[in-house]
């Protein structure tokens, strides 16, 4: 079983300062983790991903996460907010050795850059 | 290359009418889902197919809802007697096998009347 939750799902910065978007999962299994952003109107769009490898992600953007097992974490980040950053981010949660690959979305967290 | 595409991009409806909606994945992906979105909410699954195995339809919300696979390429998703509570967008994507990052087409926003 794998599920993943997004502890906000309004963040609000002004433009210039530090994002945070948390994300808690939990997985059976060895997970993948993935940030996707999706701009109004628009598909989703891959920021970043964890596949066993390091686990400080660097993304597209500026974005970066850090896998923490101890934790369950995957928290995204990004040290200075631009006005384009405003949109919908979702965390996604995939065990390959399960569900045939079927992955799970968080509910999503909307992102608001304030001038 | 080109990317995963759906058609149409948009689709208006009367409650009661069957629609189609169309996904042509990444060319060499052998993945494909279907996911729903509903205004302001989350990705809900829908269906997964893999290669030649049997699709994992676990997320169809009702019997109303079908799709194919034809060629291990392009599916088609219908709805059937469509209601008004199936107003959404709806999302297709494709992954390579042994990947399970997924490239994500633009959408198909259905508006049932």
């Amino acid at each position: 079983a794998q599920s993943v939750t997004q502890l906000d799902s309004h963040v609000s910065v002004s433009e210039g300062t530090p994002v945070l978007l948390r994300c808690n999962y939990s997985s059976s299994y060895s997970p993948s983790l993935f940030w996707y952003v999706q701009h109004p109107n628009k598909g989703l769009q891959l920021l970043l991903k964890y596949t066993s490898a390091a686990t400080l992600v660097k993304g597209i953007n500026g974005f970066e996460a850090e896998f923490k097992k101890s934790e369950t974490s995957f928290h995204l980040t990004k040290p200075s907010a631009h006005m384009s950053d405003a949109a919908e981010y979702f965390c996604v949660v995939s065990s390959y050795n399960t569900n045939a690959g079927k992955s799970t979305f968080g509910d999503g967290t909307t992102l608001t850059v304030k001038p | 290359g080109a990317g995963v595409s759906q058609s149409p991009s948009n689709k208006v409806t009367e409650k009661g009418k069957d629609v189609e909606l169309r996904c042509d994945p990444i060319s060499g992906h052998t993945a494909l889902y279907w996911y729903r979105q509903s205004l302001g909410q989350g990705l809900e699954f829908l269906i997964y197919f893999q290669g030649n195995s049997a699709p994992d339809k676990s997320g169809l919300p009702s019997d109303r809802f079908s799709a194919e696979r034809t060629g291990g390429s392009v599916s088609t998703l219908t709805i059937q007697r469509t209601q008004q509570e199936d107003s959404a967008v709806y999302l297709c994507a494709s992954s390579l096998t042994g990947s399970n990052e997924q490239f994500f087409g633009p959408g198909t926003r259905l508006t049932v009347l």
